[in-house]
């Protein structure tokens, strides 16, 4: 049930943009994103409901396809900031979060 | 509005020994979970607690480990007769519980060390 991550890694300069995507082989209720830097705590970025909609940070888009149970996130025109592991958690109904291995992402200057 | 927040920050161990983690969620959120994080991976869903009923535990949680929840409130995890697999970096999050977002807020989480 453990959602797989794509790509495994990325590094881009800042201002540049990438997507990186979350796949699940069952139905899902909802994805969760969160970005982890080293050594602290994952840091909610969005949710995205079967359905439509979707809810986090102002800054941050991410899509929902739920034909084919896959979610992917944008990077857009990063910033240094935007460095760390990303996962998605998903939701398959049952209050309970399973994430995927996570996207690392390095923004260089 | 504080965030969620967890006892001891680290904690090392000797095999054999048991070790206590306490979590204080954000005061209005009704549900509180645990997960374990290894190095490389994502958290690991251990189990979840609705105010004070625990609902569900993951067959990683063997019975060395029990979690509490008394009166709703903060929760602990314990941990008996520790083993060096139990290193790990344990995580507790909390939501509000209501309404179709349910959006989980992490501590810094307990980083165990078993030797």
């Amino acid at each position: 049930q453990q959602p797989v991550q794509s790509p495994q890694a990325v590094i881009l300069r800042e201002g540049e943009d990438a997507v990186i995507n979350c796949s699940s082989s069952k139905a899902l209720y909802s994805v969760h994103w969160y970005r982890q830097k080293h050594g602290e705590a994952p840091v909610f970025l969005m949710i995205l409901l079967k359905g439509g909609e979707q809810k986090g940070h102002d800054k941050i888009s991410a899509s929902f396809n739920e034909k084919k149970q896959q979610s992917s996130l944008y990077l857009t025109a990063s910033q240094l900031s935007y460095s760390g592991t990303y996962f998605c958690g998903s939701d398959y109904g049952n209050n309970r979060l399973a994430f995927g291995k996570g996207n690392q992402v390095v923004v260089i200057p | 509005d504080t965030g969620v927040s967890q006892d001891p920050r680290h904690k090392i161990t000797k095999r054999g020994q048991n070790v206590t983690f306490r979590c204080d969620p954000i005061s209005e959120h009704n549900r509180l979970y645990w997960y374990r994080q290894t190095l490389g991976q994502g958290p690991e869903f251990l189990t979840y607690f609705q105010n004070e009923a625990q609902l569900e535990k993951s067959r990683l949680l063997s019975d060395r480990f029990s979690a509490e929840r008394p009166k709703g409130s903060f929760s602990t995890l314990e941990i008996q007769r520790t083993e060096q697999g139990d290193s790990a970096m344990y995580l507790c999050a909390s939501s509000f519980g209501q309404g179709a977002f349910n959006e989980q807020f992490f501590g810094p989480g307990t980083r165990l060390t078993v030797l």
